[in-house]
């Protein structure tokens, strides 16, 4: 199956910086989510993403659905310890489809 | 609380041995699945479910099997086919694939499986 070019692979920020990382894809897809992990967890859902051009808040945290369809973007603003953890895209490739491709993830340690 | 369970959170296989992963949901989902992840990697796709009796193929299927009996439960068994179990496992849900609609995946907690 495919997956998505995710990057950075891993970030080390100092506390209190913005954080940017994004997702590509060669082909078009109709959703885009963003998922947190810590470790030895599930991933749990940030932002989901249904329009093309959308862009959600969801505290610190901003995403944007890219206007070609092939790419998504997550800010994270004044990062604090507790970001720290894995981040992954994951992409719906039309609607009415069954699955979800996923990035390779984001690994984000924030140094107080 | 609405939401996904699996368990256990740790168990460990013995060679040749056949294990069961559990998956709960009461968020009234149609749709289940179940990844495998290994470090450094994404989610892969094992097997899902969209609806009760119903399941199919992801990426990986080979030394895994399901069963959808309820709509609520969708249990993972690895066989001893599968020749490299060692791996963290997530289960998830969706409201289900219908015209129209986006999908929106949640994950329960993970189980982590171990080779003795």
């Amino acid at each position: 199956g495919q997956q998505l070019n995710q990057s950075p692979q891993s970030m080390f920020i100092q506390e209190g910086e913005d954080v940017s990382m994004n997702c590509t894809s060669s082909s078009i897809f109709n959703t885009w989510l963003w998922y947190k992990q810590d470790p030895g967890e599930g991933p749990v859902l940030l932002i989901a993403l249904y329009k093309a051009g959308e862009l959600t808040s969801n505290g610190r945290l901003t995403a944007q659905f890219g206007i070609t369809r092939k790419d998504s973007f997550l800010n994270i603003s004044a990062s604090i310890p507790s970001d720290v953890g894995i981040y992954f895209c994951a992409g719906q490739p039309w609607t009415g489809a069954n699955n979800l491709f996923f990035g390779t993830g984001t690994r984000l340690t924030v140094i107080p | 609380d609405g939401g996904i369970t699996q368990s256990p959170k740790y168990l460990f296989r013995k060679e040749g041995q056949n294990v069961t992963l559990s998956c709960e949901q009461n968020l009234n989902h149609d749709a289940m699945y179940w990844y495998r992840q290994d470090p450094g990697q994404g989610l892969r796709l094992i097997y899902y479910s969209q609806i009760v009796n119903d399941f199919q193929k992801g990426d990986i299927a080979e030394g895994y099997s399901v069963s959808r009996e309820k709509k609520e439960s969708f249990p993972l068994t690895v066989t001893s086919a599968q020749k490299n179990p060692t791996a963290f496992y997530l289960c998830a849900s969706s409201i289900g694939v219908r015209a129209g609609e986006q999908e929106t995946q949640y994950f329960g907690p993970g189980t982590r499986l171990l080779v003795l």
